[in-house]
């Protein structure tokens, strides 16, 4: 079974660091480029990073620009978000997602993961 | 960034009924556009991407439509297991930018 499986998530203060980790299975990681896309509480799907397939490139919002970095290891089918300097407003649920193809849609989605940062 | 407008914001709509849902780019992405569907408390799910090709496994009461600027999603006979929020999504160019969605009521 096609499957992604976030973890990680959990309480932290503001200014704090966390690390989620989306774990892949039932598909060959190395070939798919990955997202990170969050929702806050009561609102909309927020895009947060791309990562290539091979990790070489990244791409993140100007929301979490230098603050939250995606990687990837390729040989542990992982897809990390390592977030800093944590706001109130990254409070959300994380989800990552595997895009099908360089223009296409984000055809599996994990479950998600709540990240809630307290001031 | 493209930014992404749909309308409406919300819909109230009984079982049976015909439903549209717009979406508009604020440039051309040609046919490099996705919908999901979002149910409370779960992830999005893929219903159409390019446009108009509906995923494996989504029923075909589901169809969308346009090309350039503007999209629409239409719902030919809604169904009890379509009350939900819907958003479209550019896959032209990155960031991969999302409208701000459209929740499905019952009337």
């Amino acid at each position: 079974e096609v499957q992604l499986v976030e973890s990680g998530g959990g309480l932290v203060q503001s200014g704090g660091s966390l690390r989620l980790s989306c774990a892949a299975s039932g598909f060959t990681f190395s070939n798919y480029a990955m997202h990170w896309v969050r929702q806050g509480p009561g609102k909309g799907l927020e895009y947060v990073s791309t990562i290539s397939s091979n990790g070489g490139t990244t791409y993140h919002a100007n929301s979490v620009k230098g603050r939250f970095t995606t990687s990837r290891d390729n040989s542990k089918n992982i897809l990390y978000l390592q977030m800093g300097s944590l706001r109130v407003e990254d409070m959300a649920v994380y989800y990552c997602a595997r895009r099908s193809g360089q223009v296409g849609p984000f055809d599996i989605w994990g479950q998600g993961t709540m990240v809630t940062v307290s001031s | 960034d493209i930014q992404m407008t749909q309308s409406p914001s919300s819909l109230s709509a009984s079982v049976g009924d015909r439903v549209i849902i717009t979406c508009r780019a604020s440039e051309n992405i040609d046919s490099h556009l996705n919908w999901y569907q979002q149910k409370p408390g779960k992830a999005p799910r893929l219903l159409i991407y390019a446009a108009s090709s509906l995923q494996s496994g989504v029923p075909s009461r589901f169809s969308g439509s346009g090309s350039g600027k503007d999209f629409t999603l239409a719902i030919s006979s809604l169904q009890p297991e379509d009350f939900a929020t819907y958003y479209c999504q550019q896959s032209d160019s990155t960031p991969r930018t999302f409208g701000q969605g459209t929740k499905v009521e019952i009337k």
